[in-house]
């Protein structure tokens, strides 16, 4: 089946910093991408989506200025937590799916610790 | 909130015996899938069903859709320690094709 990746699986910061995630569909082209936030032991929740070669559709309450996403070509999505605090300690998803397919493929994942 | 509601929210028993999950979403959907997620890992695609089904099977998994009710219900039979994980519904909305995810289920085996 298809495979997504996440890089990286794992980072800690200091609070302050910004921190990049990378989500990539390795054999299959995906012009719409999606990222999920969970803590722990709740739910995904949609953060948003993200649109090759055009800007990303943010769900309610989630601020577009915090949390950049960059959807630069149809394998590669980026979303960058800017300024990173404490509250933003979560585990990250992302999901693509290739025009054929009705399921999305998810990614393992990318746990974010931020001190 | 953009999410369904799933009972129960924890589930315990006996390896062995079945265990049910209901999810209840507010759209009209295109599709509901059903995913495990051990702890602390990504998810694991178990099933999708259709609008326009009404029950499927796949191994020890049987999940039915009542359209009418918005409801869905996945049931694994003769559980087995392996099995223990949270699982989550997640249905595709007929007006959009984002995915929304359910509250979710944490399942425990007893061996």
């Amino acid at each position: 089946g298809a495979v997504v990746s996440q890089h990286p699986s794992r980072v800690i910061c200091k609070s302050g910093t910004s921190v990049k995630i990378e989500c990539r569909s390795l054999d299959f082209q995906a012009t719409t991408m999606f990222w999920y936030r969970q803590f722990p032991k709740q739910s995904l929740m949609l953060m948003a989506t993200s649109n090759e070669g055009s800007k990303a559709t943010y769900e309610q309450g989630v601020e577009k200025d915090k949390f950049l996403i960059n959807h630069a070509s149809l394998t590669l999505s980026t979303l960058t937590v800017t300024s990173a605090h404490p509250e933003d300690s979560s585990f990250y998803i992302c999901s693509a799916g290739d025009r054929a397919q009705e399921t999305q493929y998810f990614g393992p994942g990318t746990r974010l610790l931020v001190l | 909130s953009q999410q369904g509601e799933e009972d129960p929210q924890a589930l315990s028993i006996q390896e062995g015996e079945n265990a049910t999950m209901n999810c209840s979403y507010k759209t009209s959907i295109n599709n509901l899938q059903w995913y495990r997620q051990n702890s602390g890992r990504g998810l694991v695609h178990l099933i999708l069903i259709r609008s326009n089904e009404r029950e499927k099977h796949s191994g020890r998994l049987r999940v039915t859709l009542d359209t009418s009710k918005k409801s869905s219900s996945l049931l694994i039979t003769a559980s087995r320690a392996a099995d223990t994980a949270s699982y989550f519904c997640a249905t595709d909305a007929s007006s959009a094709s984002k995915i929304i995810f359910g509250s979710g289920t944490r399942l425990s085996i007893r061996p």
